[in-house]
């Protein structure tokens, strides 16, 4: 079925590295995304990577897809306290008529 | 950067009464979609729209809504009859031919 599944809450220490996880169902899909959402605000596009690519990096942001096992990762390096927000990961399926979402993984950074 | 505009930003009304959420996509994109968040929880798929006619729905879209592109800019989502459920965050988002997915800020509509 349609399921795309993120662990709830990760809490990380200021300058550490962040890495949130999520596993989706669609082998076919031709892209994944991340998103993030901070309290009160809209969805911000962090990046989205095409299923041919294993790796992108954006600035501090490093995605890893393992297509194998269906899993995406989110890598935040150098976390800051304004990395604080809920990161969903999100993945199309009917050729992207539909784009389904995790529940989303709250960052909370710790001095 | 482009960006998807939405209005009204807050909407309250009565149960019962209809309300109408636009959104503006970006200009050069063809794919539209309108999501819906309860506050804290998921956010949930309404429904797509590409070509002028709804690509693919959700079990939350039932007659009860509709979506209309009217004059080629705007793309508007309408509640018929509101209920105390339909109180959420709808987003509305557009798609260009690379695959990137924008979002606006949101309208957020209260039922009493």
């Amino acid at each position: 079925g349609e399921d795309v599944e993120q662990s709830l809450f990760l809490s990380v220490r200021e300058g550490d590295s962040s890495v949130i996880n999520c596993t989706y169902t669609d082998s076919s899909s031709t892209y994944l995304y991340w998103y993030k959402q901070e309290p009160g605000a809209g969805l911000q596009l962090l990046t989205y990577i095409f299923s041919n690519m294993d790796m992108k990096q954006d600035q501090r942001l490093t995605v890893l897809l393992n297509k194998k096992d269906k899993h995406l990762s989110l890598r935040i390096a150098d976390t800051q306290t304004g990395d604080s927000a809920i990161y969903f990961c999100a993945e199309p399926y009917s050729s992207a008529s539909k784009i389904i979402f995790g529940s989303g993984t709250r960052l909370s950074i710790r001095p | 950067e482009p960006e998807v505009t939405q209005t009204p930003s807050h909407q309250v009304t009565q149960m019962g009464q209809e309300v109408i959420l636009r959104c503006v996509p970006i200009s050069n994109h063809l794919y539209f979609y309108w999501y819906r968040q309860i506050l804290g929880q998921k956010v949930e798929f309404l429904v797509s729209f590409y070509n002028n006619e709804i690509s693919e729905k959700s079990e939350i879209f039932d007659d009860q809504f509709s979506v209309e592109r009217p004059d080629g800019s705007n793309f508007t989502l309408k509640i018929r009859s509101t209920k105390l459920e339909d109180s959420a965050m709808y987003f509305c988002a557009s798609r260009g031919q690379d695959g990137e997915l924008f979002f606006g800020e949101g309208s957020r509509l209260t039922v009493l």
